[in-house]
C-alpha cells in the first residue's frame, strides 16, 4: 500500500530564515505530487504541483519554491521566511492518470514564523 | 475558474442526530467532487468522491453524499452522528489540466458533537 510522509511535523522559525519541508511517497511510482497551505481558519490553497522529476507548476506567486529531485520526493523551500508564511502545509499524491485522479494527503507540517 | 462554497462555518449536533453539511460548487464542465475530513492537527482523509453514475455515493464511516446537478450541490449526510465524527469537513471540486488534477477546496465546516 501507499504511504506518504512529511517532516518535520512541527517547525518554528524566525522571520528571514530559510525553510525546507520534505514530502516522500512510498509504494507507488511516478506519482503526481502537490503542496497545499492551510492558513488558520481557512481552506486549503494549492501552491505547487509536479507531474514528474524536475517538473514544477506554481499556482500562486509567493515567497516559496518547490523542487522534485527524485520521483517520490517533493520539497518546499524558502530563502527568507515571512510572517505570512505561517500555516499548515500539506503534501498530497495521486496516481499519474486522468481526470478522476484522487489525491491522498500526508499528515502535514505546522510552520510558525515568529 | 471553479469554486466551492460551504455556507456553514460551524455546526453543532447532538450525538445520534442526523447530519447534513452543505456544499455548492461552480464549474463549467463535468465536476469531480470530493469530501475530506480533517481531525485537529492532522492531514485530510478522503470520505467519498463522485465522478459519474449514481448520484448518491457511499463513503467511509457511514457517510453519504448526493450530487444534484440542477442545484450545483454535493451535500454530505450521515443518519446518526457519533462523537468521534467531530472534525472539520472540506468539500472540493477537481479540475484536470491534462496531466494533473487540481483540487479547489471550500473553506470547511467545523462539526461539533454534543453528548
Amino acid at each position: 500500500s501507499q504511504t506518504i510522509h512529511q517532516w518535520p511535523a512541527t517547525l518554528v522559525q524566525p522571520v528571514g530564515s530559510p525553510l525546507s519541508l520534505e514530502c516522500t511517497v512510498e509504494g507507488t511510482s511516478n506519482p503526481n505530487l502537490y503542496w497545499y497551505r492551510q492558513a488558520a481558519g481557512r481552506g486549503l490553497q494549492l501552491l505547487f504541483y509536479s507531474v514528474g522529476i524536475g517538473q514544477i507548476s506554481s499556482e500562486v506567486p509567493q515567497n516559496l519554491s518547490a523542487s522534485r529531485p527524485q520521483d517520490r520526493q517533493f520539497i518546499l523551500s524558502s530563502k527568507k521566511l515571512l510572517l505570512s508564511d505561517s500555516g499548515f502545509y500539506l503534501c498530497a499524491w495521486s496516481v499519474h492518470g486522468g481526470p478522476t485522479d484522487t489525491q491522498y494527503f500526508g499528515p502535514g507540517t505546522r510552520l510558525t514564523v515568529l | 475558474a471553479q469554486s466551492v462554497t460551504q455556507p456553514d462555518i460551524h455546526i453543532t449536533v447532538s450525538e445520534g442526530a442526523s447530519l447534513e453539511l452543505r456544499c455548492n460548487y461552480s464549474y463549467g464542465a463535468t465536476p469531480y467532487l470530493f469530501w475530506y475530513v480533517q481531525s485537529p492537527g492532522q492531514g485530510l482523509q478522503l470520505l467519498l468522491k463522485y465522478f459519474s453514475g449514481d448520484t448518491l455515493v457511499q463513503g467511509i464511516k457511514g457517510f453519504e453524499a448526493e450530487f444534484k446537478r440542477s442545484q450545483s450541490s454535493f451535500n454530505l449526510r450521515k443518519p446518526s452522528v457519533h462523537w468521534s465524527d467531530a472534525a472539520e469537513y472540506f468539500c472540493a471540486v477537481g479540475a484536470h489540466t491534462g496531466t494533473a488534477s487540481k483540487l479547489t477546496f471550500g473553506t470547511g465546516t467545523r462539526l461539533q458533537v454534543t453528548l
